[in-house]
């Protein structure tokens, strides 16, 4: 596609529900990456992929999250069990062909998810 | 260990005037630098990076920003502010000697450009 996709927009659950949050990356982009941002702050790494590899999952706050990217494209991020503090925007980039260290990062429009 | 500082919240000015917006850094090794712009319920745009070679880079919408291994910092800047240029802009850095691909990002700079 011609950039990051990413869906449901717009996400409103319930304390206690589980939240599945979709990524679309731009065609070809080996590396996927994905970033929670709270109100008012830069966005902060949760996790990162280099096709299906998830190569670094450090970021993620607790054993409730989890994430996948079974063919080296779409992936989702999983909220089980979703607290209050987890009301953020949840930010899916993509990066070039080659996976380089020095690639770019193209951003989608992010998911904001509110716990109530 | 990688680090980043945006120390204005808000930065104020005029349109026509020229703008900056502060950045700077810290790393261990070398820094990969690059700006984000964010408009409302947006996501970020690219903008710039440095990598290496001169140290003034030129990115999208006539912004530029300006790299100083002195004083480790790598300010945005723009010669004449557009109300349209009014958004959330980000720093963000990576250490590239350290190998990682994950960069760390400011808080953001709001910048209100009036007409």
């Amino acid at each position: 596609g011609a950039g990051v996709s990413q869906s449901p927009r717009y996400k409103v659950a319930k304390r206690g529900q589980d939240v599945a949050l979709r990524c679309d990356p731009i065609s070809g982009h080996v590396s996927l990456f994905w970033y929670q941002q709270a109100l008012g702050q830069g966005p902060e790494f949760l996790t990162y992929f280099q096709n299906e590899a998830q190569l670094d999952k450090s970021g993620l706050p607790s054993d409730r999250f989890f994430a996948e990217r079974p063919e080296g494209s779409v992936s989702t991020l999983k909220i089980q069990r979703t607290q209050q503090e987890d009301s953020a925007v949840y930010l899916c980039a993509s990066s070039s062909p080659s996976g380089g260290i020095t690639d770019t990062q193209y951003f989608g429009p992010g998911t904001r998810l509110t716990v109530l | 260990a990688q680090s980043v500082a945006q120390p204005e919240d808000q930065v104020n000015v005029a349109e026509g005037n020229p703008l900056t917006v502060k950045c700077t850094y810290s790393v261990s090794g070398n820094p990969y630098l690059f700006w984000y712009v964010q408009y409302p319920n947006r996501g970020l745009q690219f903008l710039l990076k440095y990598i290496t070679g001169d140290n003034l880079v030129k990115g999208s919408y006539g912004f530029e920003a300006e790299f100083n291994k002195s004083q480790t910092s790598f300010h945005l800047k723009k010669p004449s502010a557009l109300v349209s240029d009014s958004a959330l802009y980000f720093c963000a850095v990576r250490d590239i000697g350290g190998g990682s691909y994950i960069p760390t990002f400011g808080r953001g700079t709001s910048l209100i450009v009036h007409p």
